[in-house]
């Protein structure tokens, strides 16, 4: 049970490059969530799924876009990276909004270089 | 807009030492609240959290929570921490009437001298 896949794990992008970071869980569950962690100011949400076929914006979505390919899967897009984008990115899944007190689920996070 | 706030940004005990991490949330209605922990080099895994009922919750090594309604607040204490317990701690709260936003604190690093 492999539960919530990140990749990549490490990238390094020059200003103006977009790129996808995948992710996906094996848990069947409905949630899903894009993170991104920065000294100082904890995690702050980006976008989340409630459910496969939604998505709504986070605390600080703009200069992302995401897309929930199917329940399993739910990627983060950023289409012109920005040196304030480097980060560490985390997705995580729980159960959904059936359940409103189930844990997340984290993945192991990928590191974000932008130069 | 639901918020969290975690006062203290950096806390440095001595092994046997008791510990209080603050957590106060902004929101009028009903919260599940959560703290999470993450060890150097991990990700983030549940120590604690509160849906309803005994607003006093116990969770993983020995780490307990008291839910305040009228202080909005959702405190972490241990009696008596170890090296171990070296880690960052997250408070975050879901909004029972948006389930699928959860909103995470700045953060407390906690250090443990041994």
């Amino acid at each position: 049970n492999a539960g919530v896949t990140q990749t990549p794990k490490f990238q390094v992008l020059k200003t103006g490059q977009s790129m996808t970071l995948q992710c996906a869980q094996d848990m069947n569950h409905n949630s899903m969530y894009w993170y991104r962690q920065d000294p100082g100011m904890g995690l702050r949400l980006i976008y989340y799924s409630a459910s496969e076929g939604t998505t709504d914006k986070g605390e600080v979505p703009n200069g992302y876009n995401v897309s929930r390919l199917n329940k399993r899967e739910f990627s983060l897009r950023l289409e012109s990276a920005a040196p304030s984008q480097t980060s560490v990115y985390f997705c995580a899944s729980r159960t959904g909004t059936e359940m409103p007190n189930s844990p997340l689920h984290f993945g192991n996070g990928t590191r974000l270089t932008v130069t | 807009a639901q918020s969290v706030s975690q006062h203290n940004h950096h806390v440095i005990l001595s092994e046997a030492a008791s510990l209080e991490l603050g957590c106060n949330y902004s929101y009028g209605g009903t919260v599940n609240l959560f703290w999470y922990v993450q060890y150097p080099g991990q990700h983030l895994q549940l120590l604690l959290k509160y849906f309803s009922g005994d607003p006093l919750v116990k969770g993983i090594k020995g780490f307990e929570a008291e839910f305040i309604k009228s202080k909005f607040s959702f405190n972490l204490r241990k009696p008596s921490v170890q090296w171990s317990d070296t880690a960052e701690y997250f408070c975050a709260v879901n909004a029972a009437g948006n389930t699928g936003k959860l909103i995470f604190g700045q953060g407390t690093t906690l250090q443990v001298k041994p």
